[in-house]
């Protein structure tokens, strides 16, 4: 079945580091690609998303591509801030919603 | 975008009582919502899938009596937690879909329920 494989954490940074979440994914078909971003206490808030191959997501400084050949979508960023810290979880739809797929999810904690 | 709202964000309640949990779409239907549960510093566990208009479907390992789920409308769902316990205390998030939005997800803000 459909999966995603996430990087482990926790990851720390100094501000101003650069920053890669690795993300892998199983799938039959054409999934879409997310990924999202918790901060403690709260609710999922979608940081970026592709629907196809070679999209790119991008929001607040993040990037990730959505790479078919090497089935992956890393998360990437030049230059973390403190406001950064916070859990991120890659995940997969079947483009219908019907069927989602989370990562275990990934803690970043950036220290200034 | 598609808004999705949960209430209340945070709940105490003593051991042996229920507590409900809603979730809505406002300014969107959701013939659909999901319910997840997510232990700390892990990832979230699909407790079931909320259909309007008919019963849920429940995920392996998940008690139906217990975690009685209700999607009476197009825009809310309930979750209740029947009898609570200790080990009830957790964090449920739901979240719901929205038709050529690509299978993408909009989340609540999520709901601390603390069981003494």
């Amino acid at each position: 079945g459909d999966s995603v494989t996430q990087m482990e954490g926790p990851v720390t940074l100094s501000e101003e580091a650069f920053l890669t979440i690795n993300c892998t994914y199983t799938a039959t078909g054409y999934p879409s690609l997310f990924w999202y971003v918790q901060y403690p206490g709260e609710g999922l808030q979608l940081l970026l998303k592709a629907t196809k191959a070679d999209d790119k997501g991008s929001n607040k400084g993040f990037e990730a591509t959505y790479r078919k050949e090497t089935t992956s979508f890393h998360l990437e960023k030049g230059s973390v801030q403190v406001s950064d810290s916070a859990v991120y979880f890659c995940a997969l739809s079947d483009r219908t919603g019907n069927q989602f797929y989370f990562g275990t999810g990934t803690s970043l904690t950036v220290i200034p | 975008g598609a808004v999705v709202s949960q209430h209340p964000s945070w709940v105490i309640c003593k051991s042996g009582t229920s507590v409900k949990i809603e979730c809505r779409s406002l300014d969107f239907q959701a013939t659909t919502m999901f319910w997840y549960r997510q232990f700390p510093k892990q990832s979230l566990m699909l407790m079931a899938t909320s259909n309007e208009g008919s019963k849920a479907t429940y995920e392996q390992g998940v008690e139906k009596d217990k975690f009685l789920i209700n999607h009476a409308s197009l825009t809310l769902s309930t979750l209740t937690v029947t009898s609570a316990h200790p080990e009830d205390s957790s964090f449920y998030i739901c979240s719901a879909g929205l038709a050529g939005a690509f299978g993408e997800l909009f989340f609540g803000e999520g709901s601390r329920l603390t069981v003494l």
